[in-house]
């Protein structure tokens, strides 16, 4: 069975301009999740949503939003680009994004933004 | 202070020594705990998880978890060179967000 798919690997954008990244989650997930993981740092939480519905936003502004589709594969976009938002973008997936259940991880897609 | 802290390391171990990771979290409301381990340029694989106080074992690995200390920790027994990467701590309050402490990086000597 194939793990949690992200595309592209690597990106780069200059400031300013828009960026969508894109997941699948693991056959049989309905959750997804979005993390932004800055170099030397732990990934840190910025959606969650399970069916199509947004369950969760991490701290992050507006620029950033998000949505989940009928077949529970989810894009992020970030809107006009700064130079912070350089960082591995991750999904993840779960069954249902309960209390105990784990978190896979897909490859992530590496951001530059110049 | 950080909701989940970890010694950033890097923790040195001789192979086939007995390596210890650490981890506080500052929520006593958090109810999962989770292992991740990240090698350089690749993503978190989740590794071990725990929800009760005690040892939890899985092969080479033990998670320990203390919820009154509020403290977690991984036991990697018989170290392997394989094994040097960076383990991110993670902990879950709440139904949808997992917190992530820094990161130890281990580096285990052939």
């Amino acid at each position: 069975d194939a793990g949690v798919t992200q595309s592209p690997t690597h990106l780069i954008k200059t400031r300013g301009q828009q960026v969508t990244l894109r997941c699948s989650p693991i056959s049989g997930h309905k959750s997804v999740s979005w993390y932004q993981q800055v170099l030397g740092q732990g990934p840190q939480f910025i959606f969650q949503y399970y069916e199509k519905e947004e369950r969760g936003r991490g701290n992050f502004p507006d620029r950033f939003s998000a949505r989940q589709f009928p077949n529970y594969s989810s894009e992020l976009n970030v809107n006009a680009l700064l130079l912070g938002d350089s960082a591995l973008y991750l999904c993840a997936s779960s069954l249902q994004g309960g209390g105990s259940e784990k978190l896979f991880f897909g490859s992530g897609t590496q951001l530059s933004v110049l | 202070q950080k909701e989940v802290e970890q010694n950033s390391g890097p923790l040195s171990v001789p192979e086939g020594a007995i390596a210890s990771l650490n981890c506080t979290y500052s929520d006593r409301g958090s109810q999962s705990f989770f292992w991740y381990r990240q090698y350089s340029g690749k993503s978190p694989e989740l590794i071990m998880f725990i929800y009760s106080n005690g040892d939890k074992e899985d092969g080479r690995f033990t998670a320990q978890l203390n919820k009154a200390s509020q403290y977690v920790s991984l036991l990697i027994r018989d170290s392997q060179p394989s094994d040097s990467a960076t383990y991110l701590c993670a902990v879950r309050r709440s139904s949808y967000k997992l917190i992530f402490g820094s990161g130890t990086r281990l580096l285990v000597r052939p």
